[in-house]
């Protein structure tokens, strides 16, 4: 069985400063995983995926996670953080088989971002 | 949201009584999944359907059904509602975003069971 844990349940973090999240996945072959950004009362936006190839990964909004095959992570990193990028943010692992695709996800990091 | 349309996008109703939401797509995905979000569980997928009439459970699917009669639409039906299922719903679907399969999410149905 597939899953997912993120370790913090909520991070602090000024304005400016780097943001690092983490994620830490359970799956019995190479995975698909996924992070996805929630702003409050929005829907799921897609922030990167990793499905092979290079092990860091860009995404939108100045995103990258770098996938750790050793350590069963795929964390997400930001340099920067605007006040937009307060939210909540869900690690996600994808089944490989194309007739059985589905995610599993974590229980979500939310971002407070401070001036 | 691609194409994805959930309704109602708010609803209360008193337990006991039966709920139906609706997930509509426009863009003839085959893959249409249900989820609830809960706060300290993140999303865990209630149902989802591989094509019309195919569907299969979710880690949560106890309280549940679901029906896929055509392509665009894949509907989640409360037989009985209980307050336990309180919660917001999404609907997703397969979609490809570079050359991989990702899900694609719609704004979401809050439902309260009073």
């Amino acid at each position: 069985a597939q899953s997912v844990t993120q370790p913090d349940i909520h991070i602090t973090v000024s304005e400016g400063a780097s943001l690092e999240l983490r994620c830490n996945y359970s799956y019995g072959a190479t995975p698909y995983l996924f992070w996805y950004v929630q702003s409050p009362g929005q829907g799921l936006q897609l922030l990167l995926k990793y499905f092979s190839g290079d092990t860091l990964v860009q995404g939108i909004k100045g995103f990258e996670a770098e996938f750790k095959r050793s350590q069963s992570s795929f964390n997400l990193r930001k340099p920067s953080v605007h006040w937009s990028d307060a939210a909540e943010y869900f690690c996600a692992v994808g089944s490989v088989r194309s007739n059985d695709y589905k995610l599993s996800f974590g229980a979500g990091t939310t971002v407070t971002v401070r001036a | 949201d691609a194409g994805i349309t959930q309704s109602p996008r708010h609803k209360v109703t008193e337990t006991g009584t039966p709920v139906t939401l609706r997930c509509h797509q426009t863009e003839n995905h085959r893959y249409m999944y249900w989820y609830r979000q809960d706060p300290g569980h993140g999303l865990r997928l209630i149902h989802y359907s591989y094509g019309v009439k195919d569907t299969d459970k979710g880690e949560v699917s106890d309280g549940y059904s679901v029906s896929r009669s055509k392509t665009e639409d894949f509907l989640l039906t409360l037989e009985s509602a209980t307050s336990s299922q309180t919660s917001v719903y999404f609907c997703a679907i397969r979609t490809v975003s570079s050359g991989a399969n990702v899900l694609t999410f719609g704004a979401g149905s809050r439902l309260t069971v009073l």
